[in-house]
Protein backbone atom coordinates (compact mmCIF):
# COMPACT_ATOMS: atom_id res chain seq x y z
CA UNK A 1 0.00 0.00 0.00
CA UNK A 2 1.44 3.14 -1.38
CA UNK A 3 0.98 6.33 1.43
CA UNK A 4 2.27 9.30 -0.36
CA UNK A 5 1.81 9.19 -4.56
CA UNK A 6 3.31 11.90 -6.62
CA UNK A 7 3.31 12.37 -9.94
CA UNK A 8 7.41 11.89 -11.01
CA UNK A 9 7.28 13.41 -13.64
CA UNK A 10 9.31 15.14 -15.13
CA UNK A 11 7.84 17.97 -15.17
CA UNK A 12 9.28 20.96 -17.04
CA UNK A 13 8.46 24.38 -16.90
CA UNK A 14 9.80 27.75 -18.50
CA UNK A 15 11.51 30.35 -16.68
CA UNK A 16 9.10 32.80 -14.77
CA UNK A 17 5.98 30.29 -14.78
CA UNK A 18 4.11 28.63 -12.61
CA UNK A 19 5.33 25.10 -11.06
CA UNK A 20 2.77 22.47 -9.80
CA UNK A 21 3.28 20.06 -8.00
CA UNK A 22 0.82 17.30 -6.84
CA UNK A 23 0.74 14.87 -4.30
CA UNK A 24 -1.75 12.88 -2.39
CA UNK A 25 -1.96 10.97 0.69
CA UNK A 26 -3.86 7.36 1.89
CA UNK A 27 -3.47 7.62 5.88
CA UNK A 28 -6.79 10.04 6.70
CA UNK A 29 -4.58 10.06 10.19
CA UNK A 30 -2.00 12.16 8.72
CA UNK A 31 -1.51 15.56 10.36
CA UNK A 32 1.80 17.05 8.91
CA UNK A 33 3.01 17.47 5.53
CA UNK A 34 6.22 18.74 4.43
CA UNK A 35 8.23 19.20 0.98
CA UNK A 36 11.67 18.77 0.51
CA UNK A 37 13.67 19.76 -2.46
CA UNK A 38 16.74 17.69 -3.13
CA UNK A 39 19.30 17.96 -6.01
CA UNK A 40 20.92 15.60 -7.57
CA UNK A 41 23.09 13.95 -4.94
CA UNK A 42 22.74 16.10 -2.28
CA UNK A 43 20.15 15.72 0.82
CA UNK A 44 16.60 16.43 1.46
CA UNK A 45 16.18 20.13 2.36
CA UNK A 46 13.00 21.14 4.08
CA UNK A 47 11.24 23.81 2.12
CA UNK A 48 7.64 24.07 3.42
CA UNK A 49 5.52 21.96 6.16
CA UNK A 50 1.62 22.51 6.50
CA UNK A 51 -0.32 21.33 9.01
CA UNK A 52 -3.68 23.35 8.61
CA UNK A 53 -6.30 23.34 5.65
CA UNK A 54 -5.86 26.06 3.48
CA UNK A 55 -2.79 28.01 2.10
CA UNK A 56 0.76 28.82 3.05
CA UNK A 57 2.58 30.76 1.52
CA UNK A 58 5.99 31.51 2.18
CA UNK A 59 7.99 33.61 -0.75
CA UNK A 60 7.65 32.17 -4.15
CA UNK A 61 6.41 29.10 -2.70
CA UNK A 62 2.45 27.92 -1.60
CA UNK A 63 1.78 24.87 0.02
CA UNK A 64 -2.29 23.98 -0.08
CA UNK A 65 -3.55 21.50 1.41
CA UNK A 66 -7.19 19.92 1.37
CA UNK A 67 -7.84 17.12 4.60
CA UNK A 68 -11.41 16.23 2.56
CA UNK A 69 -9.47 15.38 -0.65
CA UNK A 70 -6.49 14.28 1.17
CA UNK A 71 -4.23 16.15 -1.36
CA UNK A 72 -0.99 18.71 -0.70
CA UNK A 73 0.20 20.23 -3.55
CA UNK A 74 3.19 23.18 -3.78
CA UNK A 75 3.14 25.75 -6.04
CA UNK A 76 6.52 27.99 -7.22
CA UNK A 77 5.88 31.09 -8.52
CA UNK A 78 8.13 33.04 -10.70
CA UNK A 79 10.27 29.39 -11.31
CA UNK A 80 14.02 29.63 -11.35
CA UNK A 81 15.96 27.48 -13.48
CA UNK A 82 18.01 26.75 -9.57
CA UNK A 83 14.80 25.71 -8.44
CA UNK A 84 15.19 22.94 -10.87
CA UNK A 85 15.32 19.43 -8.70
CA UNK A 86 13.20 16.40 -7.16
CA UNK A 87 10.57 18.14 -4.85
CA UNK A 88 9.73 15.39 -2.47
CA UNK A 89 6.92 15.14 -0.14
CA UNK A 90 6.03 14.05 2.61
CA UNK A 91 3.00 12.72 5.42
CA UNK A 92 3.14 11.92 9.33
CA UNK A 93 0.60 10.36 11.05
CA UNK A 94 -0.56 12.21 14.51
CA UNK A 95 2.11 11.97 17.16
CA UNK A 96 4.12 8.93 15.90
CA UNK A 97 7.78 10.58 16.04
CA UNK A 98 9.57 9.58 13.41
CA UNK A 99 7.19 7.91 11.08
CA UNK A 100 7.21 10.20 7.96
CA UNK A 101 5.92 9.16 4.77
CA UNK A 102 7.63 9.88 1.47
CA UNK A 103 6.81 9.82 -1.84
CA UNK A 104 9.13 8.64 -4.82
CA UNK A 105 9.26 12.43 -5.60
CA UNK A 106 8.43 14.95 -8.78
CA UNK A 107 11.46 16.55 -11.17
CA UNK A 108 11.04 19.67 -11.92
CA UNK A 109 13.30 21.30 -14.38
CA UNK A 110 13.12 24.83 -15.05
CA UNK A 111 14.43 26.08 -18.49
CA UNK A 112 15.77 29.40 -19.16
CA UNK B 1 29.46 23.86 12.37
CA UNK B 2 26.14 23.45 12.05
CA UNK B 3 23.19 20.92 11.10
CA UNK B 4 23.85 17.37 10.47
CA UNK B 5 27.18 15.82 9.18
CA UNK B 6 27.34 12.55 7.88
CA UNK B 7 30.75 10.57 7.13
CA UNK B 8 31.96 9.18 4.92
CA UNK B 9 30.26 10.36 2.08
CA UNK B 10 31.33 8.16 -0.15
CA UNK B 11 32.05 4.39 1.10
CA UNK B 12 32.93 0.96 -1.10
CA UNK B 13 33.07 -2.15 0.64
CA UNK B 14 33.28 -5.73 -0.02
CA UNK B 15 30.25 -7.91 1.18
CA UNK B 16 32.49 -9.52 3.98
CA UNK B 17 33.51 -6.29 4.96
CA UNK B 18 32.21 -4.38 8.28
CA UNK B 19 32.41 -0.73 8.18
CA UNK B 20 30.50 2.09 10.10
CA UNK B 21 28.45 5.15 8.89
CA UNK B 22 28.75 7.89 11.38
CA UNK B 23 25.99 10.98 12.06
CA UNK B 24 26.11 14.23 14.04
CA UNK B 25 24.00 16.78 14.50
CA UNK B 26 24.36 20.33 15.53
CA UNK B 27 21.02 21.48 16.02
CA UNK B 28 19.85 20.75 20.03
CA UNK B 29 17.64 17.55 18.70
CA UNK B 30 17.02 14.87 20.36
CA UNK B 31 15.58 12.59 18.23
CA UNK B 32 17.41 11.03 15.14
CA UNK B 33 17.04 8.90 12.66
CA UNK B 34 18.28 6.55 9.29
CA UNK B 35 17.14 6.37 5.88
CA UNK B 36 17.65 4.61 3.20
CA UNK B 37 17.60 6.10 -0.37
CA UNK B 38 17.71 3.49 -3.41
CA UNK B 39 16.83 5.14 -7.01
CA UNK B 40 13.67 5.09 -8.07
CA UNK B 41 12.51 4.62 -4.77
CA UNK B 42 10.92 6.32 -1.76
CA UNK B 43 12.95 7.17 1.51
CA UNK B 44 12.92 4.45 3.44
CA UNK B 45 12.62 4.83 6.92
CA UNK B 46 15.23 2.53 9.11
CA UNK B 47 15.29 3.44 12.83
CA UNK B 48 14.32 5.41 14.91
CA UNK B 49 15.82 7.11 18.50
CA UNK B 50 14.29 9.16 20.58
CA UNK B 51 16.57 10.96 23.56
CA UNK B 52 18.78 8.04 22.69
CA UNK B 53 16.10 5.16 23.11
CA UNK B 54 15.90 3.09 19.97
CA UNK B 55 12.06 3.67 19.23
CA UNK B 56 11.56 2.13 15.60
CA UNK B 57 12.91 -0.82 13.41
CA UNK B 58 11.38 -0.67 10.36
CA UNK B 59 11.95 -4.29 9.71
CA UNK B 60 15.83 -3.65 9.29
CA UNK B 61 17.96 -6.52 8.48
CA UNK B 62 20.44 -7.50 11.38
CA UNK B 63 23.49 -6.99 8.68
CA UNK B 64 22.44 -3.50 9.82
CA UNK B 65 23.19 -1.80 13.79
CA UNK B 66 22.44 0.96 14.62
CA UNK B 67 23.87 3.05 17.84
CA UNK B 68 23.26 6.63 19.62
CA UNK B 69 25.21 6.76 22.63
CA UNK B 70 24.15 10.47 23.37
CA UNK B 71 21.50 12.33 21.69
CA UNK B 72 24.31 13.77 19.12
CA UNK B 73 25.67 10.84 17.62
CA UNK B 74 24.03 8.21 15.59
CA UNK B 75 26.59 5.29 14.06
CA UNK B 76 25.12 2.86 11.49
CA UNK B 77 27.55 -0.48 11.56
CA UNK B 78 27.31 -2.35 8.87
CA UNK B 79 28.43 -6.53 8.11
CA UNK B 80 27.87 -8.78 5.25
CA UNK B 81 25.83 -6.63 3.60
CA UNK B 82 24.05 -7.99 -0.05
CA UNK B 83 24.78 -5.99 -3.56
CA UNK B 84 20.82 -4.44 -3.03
CA UNK B 85 22.23 -2.79 -0.24
CA UNK B 86 24.16 -0.22 -1.99
CA UNK B 87 22.32 3.04 -2.20
CA UNK B 88 22.31 6.41 0.01
CA UNK B 89 22.02 6.00 3.62
CA UNK B 90 20.46 9.29 5.18
CA UNK B 91 20.97 10.97 8.55
CA UNK B 92 18.20 12.79 10.61
CA UNK B 93 17.24 14.59 13.75
CA UNK B 94 14.32 16.42 14.91
CA UNK B 95 13.30 18.11 17.98
CA UNK B 96 12.46 14.99 19.98
CA UNK B 97 9.35 14.25 22.52
CA UNK B 98 5.98 13.57 22.10
CA UNK B 99 5.11 17.70 22.03
CA UNK B 100 7.47 18.10 19.07
CA UNK B 101 5.99 15.54 16.49
CA UNK B 102 4.88 17.53 14.30
CA UNK B 103 8.60 19.29 14.04
CA UNK B 104 10.34 18.69 10.53
CA UNK B 105 13.19 16.84 10.61
CA UNK B 106 16.63 18.14 8.86
CA UNK B 107 19.06 15.78 6.46
CA UNK B 108 22.37 15.10 6.49
CA UNK B 109 24.47 14.37 3.47
CA UNK B 110 24.20 10.99 3.15
CA UNK B 111 26.80 8.33 2.65
CA UNK B 112 26.63 6.81 -0.86
CA UNK B 113 27.44 3.30 0.14
CA UNK B 114 28.30 0.72 -2.88
CA UNK B 115 28.76 -2.65 -1.79
CA UNK B 116 30.69 -4.83 -4.51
Amino acid sequence: QKEVEQNSGPLSVPEGAIASLNCTYSDRGSQSFFWYRQYSGKSPELIMSIYSNGDKEDGRFTAQLNKASQYVSLLIRDSQPSDSATYLCASRRGSTLGRLYFGRGTQLTVWP
Amino acid sequence: ETGVTQTPRHLVMGMTNKKSLKCEQHLGHNAMYWYKQSAKKPLELMFVYNFKEQTENNSVPSRFSPECPNSSHLFLHLHTLQPEDSALYLCASSQGGAAYSNQPQHFGDGTRLSIL
